[in-house]
């Protein structure tokens, strides 16, 4: 079982749409939460990032943590067509000189004009 | 302002030859990372250095060998390029473990 699975997707929205994207992971000692966006050919770009279970809000983005059930969300409300890339999440915990990111493999979401 | 940059941005090469990837950052971070982008979007970490000291090393093949000759540069040197070592290649630097920045990629395809 990999340490974070995410839905590869694609995920195709219409214009306005509320996206949602989710990642489940195992490991129980992640201790921060983020969400990467990558458009196609480019390096993955940092949107958000949280610590603790609960809300953080954006813009028109939400990441939601749900530590108790090992599950992370990130919202896109009034969806754009520049919102179509591929979505990562990745996590890790504070280890000492060894912190590392575990990714997931990433959602790609197309959202149509 | 480039944060983080890479050289080459596309590498096209044989099998069996030796190539590097540079890269730099001018955040002023103290740790610098390499990971490693399959043809599935799979992001998976290589190396890590803090203040030019390895601190990760995550059972890469010794054909790897990452050098990094100040806390603003970290390059990759490859060996003996096998066909599985085509993928895109992203340095990443970051402040502390949580937030970390990345490059635009090297696209190294071997032929």
């Amino acid at each position: 079982q990999k340490e974070v699975e995410q839905d590869p997707g694609p995920l195709s929205v219409p214009e306005g749409a509320i996206v949602s994207l989710n990642c489940t992971y195992s490991n129980s000692a992640f201790q921060y939460f983020m969400w990467y966006r990558q458009y196609s050919r480019k390096g993955p770009e940092l949107l958000m990032y949280t610590y603790s279970s609960g809300n953080k809000e954006d813009g028109r983005f939400t990441a939601q943590v749900d530590k108790s059930s090992k599950y992370i969300s990130l919202f896109i409300r009034d969806s754009q067509p520049s919102d179509s890339a591929t979505y990562l999440c990745a996590m890790g915990n504070y280890g000492g000189a060894t912190n590392k990111l575990i990714f997931g493999t990433g959602t790609l979401l197309a959202v149509q004009p | 302002d480039t944060a983080v940059s890479q050289t080459p941005k596309y590498l096209v090469t044989q099998m069996g030859n030796d190539k590097s990837i540079k890269c730099e950052q001018n955040l002023g971070h103290d740790t610098m990372y390499w990971y490693k982008q399959d043809s599935k979007k799979f992001l998976k970490i290589m190396f890590s250095y803090n203040n030019k000291e390895l601190i990760i090393n995550e059972t890469v093949p010794n054909r790897f060998s990452p050098k990094s000759p100040d806390k603003a540069h970290l390059n990759l040197h490859i060996n003996s390029l096998e066909l599985g070592d085509s993928a895109v290649y992203f340095c990443a630097s970051s402040p502390r473990a949580d937030t970390q920045y990345f490059g635009p990629g090297t696209r190294l395809t071997v032929l």
